[in-house]
C-alpha cells in the first residue's frame, strides 16, 4: 500500500459525459502528478501541481482539467468523453520533487 | 512522448533463474527509476537510481546506470513466480520537471 488513495476504482460511462477522478496523496505530500495509461500510448503523463498550484503540463487535452485543493488532494476532471479517453488514470505523489513517487492503485475508465 | 526503451519487450524464464531488462533513453536525467505493475494494478516503486551512481542494489535488485550511453539494466535474481509483471523504467530529466516519462515496459513471465 502506497499510502495514496484514488476514487473511484471503476467508471464506465457513455460518450459526451463527464466525469471527476479523485485522490488522496500520501500524508505530507505536497506533490500530485496525474498518469493516464493506455495500450496504444502507454504510459503518459498529464499534468503535475504542488502545493495548490499547478506546475508541469504534459499530454493532456484540453476537455481535461485538474486542481489541487488546501487540503492536498487533487480532481482530474474529463468531460466531453470520447472512446479513446478509455484508460488507467493513476495519480503519483511525492514529498521531494524529481524523487520517488508513489503512486496510487488508479481508476479505470470505461468509456461507452 | 515516451523517452525509455525497454529491451527484451518480453521474456520467459524458469523460476530460480536471473532476469535481465534493459532500458535505454534519450535526453539528459536527474535519476532513472523502476517500476513493476501486476496485470493492470497500480505501479510499485522499485529502486531509483540517480545520475552521478553507477550501480545500486536492493534484496534481489541490482540496477545499473551508464549515462554515457544512455542505458540501465534492472537485474532479478534467483526470481520467484511472484515476479511476474511488466516492468519500466522512467526517467526524470535533467532541471526544474519531475514528470516522469515512461517506457512501454517488459513483461516478464516467471515459470514455477
Amino acid at each position: 500500500d502506497s499510502g495514496v488513495t484514488q476514487t473511484p476504482k471503476h467508471l464506465i460511462t457513455a460518450t459526451g459525459q463527464r466525469v471527476t477522478l479523485r485522490c488522496s496523496p500520501r500524508s505530507g505530500d505536497l506533490s500530485v502528478y496525474w498518469y493516464q495509461q493506455s495500450l496504444d500510448q502507454g504510459l503518459q503523463f498529464l499534468i503535475q501541481y504542488y502545493n495548490g498550484e499547478e506546475r508541469a503540463k504534459g499530454n493532456i487535452l484540453e476537455r481535461f482539467s485538474a486542481q489541487q485543493f488546501p487540503d492536498l488532494h487533487s480532481e482530474l476532471n474529463l468531460s466531453s468523453l470520447e472512446l479513446g479517453d478509455s484508460a488507467l488514470y493513476f495519480c503519483a505523489s511525492n514529498r521531494e520533487l524529481q524523487e520517488t513517487q508513489y503512486f496510487g492503485p488508479g481508476t479505470r475508465l470505461l468509456v461507452l | 512522448s515516451q523517452q525509455g526503451e525497454e529491451d527484451p519487450q518480453a521474456l520467459s524464464i524458469q523460476e530460480g533463474e536471473n532476469a535481465t531488462m534493459n532500458c535505454s533513453y534519450k535526453t539528459s536525467i536527474n535519476n532513472l527509476q523502476w517500476y513493476r505493475q501486476n496485470s493492470g494494478r497500480g505501479l510499485v516503486h522499485l529502486i531509483l537510481i540517480r545520475s552521478n551512481e553507477r550501480e545500486k542494489h536492493s534484496g534481489r535488485l541490482r540496477v545499473t546506470l551508464d549515462t554515457s550511453k544512455k542505458s540501465s539494466s534492472l537485474l532479478i535474481t534467483a526470481s520467484r513466480a511472484a515476479d511476474t509483471a511488466s516492468y519500466f523504467c522512467a526517467t526524470v530529466e535533467t532541471g526544474a520537471n519531475s514528470k516522469l516519462t515512461f517506457g512501454k515496459g517488459i513483461t516478464l513471465s516467471v515459470r514455477p
